[in-house]
């Protein structure tokens, strides 16, 4: 296993476009979650899975944004008529529930929308 | 909520030892952990710290005290692979984290 797989690495749309980021999780991971992290400041939580259900979606998070976890493997993060201020980087990461050693990250989805 | 507090910048020279500090305010905490993340790159982990105390993990040591919502993380021996941003992140009782702004090291020669 090669570690958190995200793609693409990044991401030029234009406003009120809608675009698609993909995550592949370590395997054996039954938590997945979403973070969003712009310059300067720590990742900001999204949402998150266990298997495939979503557990938890920030209050902060628009309704143009939607995540998926079919089957409790890969997972999808969509957002929908993109703005300016969605520009980010957009960070998936894995981990075992109870797992002290915490999450791991993949290398981002940068989305620059235009 | 979760608020964390660390300080934005710290700078030091090589060999020098480092600590960044973290306060938290939380309505529910079940450890402290500590991510780092270099320019472009992933955040990886470092550490974590459940219970009060003093975690060691070769030229990184971390600490906690519950009591009075605290916690750092010391850098030793630095080198200048150590610039980078540190984050503090405080795990709730979902496993969930929520993180601080982060630290910015720079090592100079």
């Amino acid at each position: 296993d090669t570690g958190v797989s995200q793609d693409p690495r990044h991401k030029i749309t234009k406003r009120g476009q809608n675009v698609t980021f993909r995550c592949d999780p370590i395997s054996e991971h039954n938590r997945l979650y979403w973070y969003r992290q712009t310059l300067g400041q720590g990742p900001e939580f999204l949402t998150y899975f266990q298997n495939e259900a979503q557990l938890e979606k920030s209050r902060l998070l628009s309704n143009r944004f939607s995540a998926e976890r079919p089957k409790g493997s890969f997972s999808t993060l969509e957002i929908q008529r993109t703005e300016q201020g969605d520009s980010a980087m957009y960070l998936c990461a894995s981990s075992l529930v109870e797992d002290n050693y915490g999450y791991t990250f993949g290398s981002g989805t940068r989305l620059t929308v235009v | 909520g979760q608020s964390l507090e660390q300080p934005s910048e710290v700078t030091a020279v090589e060999g020098a030892i480092v600590q960044i500090n973290c306060t938290y305010q939380t309505s529910g905490f079940y450890g402290l952990s500590w991510y780092q993340q270099h320019d472009g790159g992933a955040p990886t982990f470092l550490s974590y710290n459940g219970l009060d105390g003093l975690e060691e993990t070769g030229r990184f040591s971390s600490f906690l005290s519950r009591s009075d919502s605290y916690g750092y993380l010391l850098l030793q021996e630095l080198q200048m692979k150590d610039s980078a941003s540190y984050f503090c992140a405080v795990r709730d009782n979902d496993y969930k984290l929520s993180f601080g702004a982060g630290t910015t090291v720079t090592v100079r020669a």
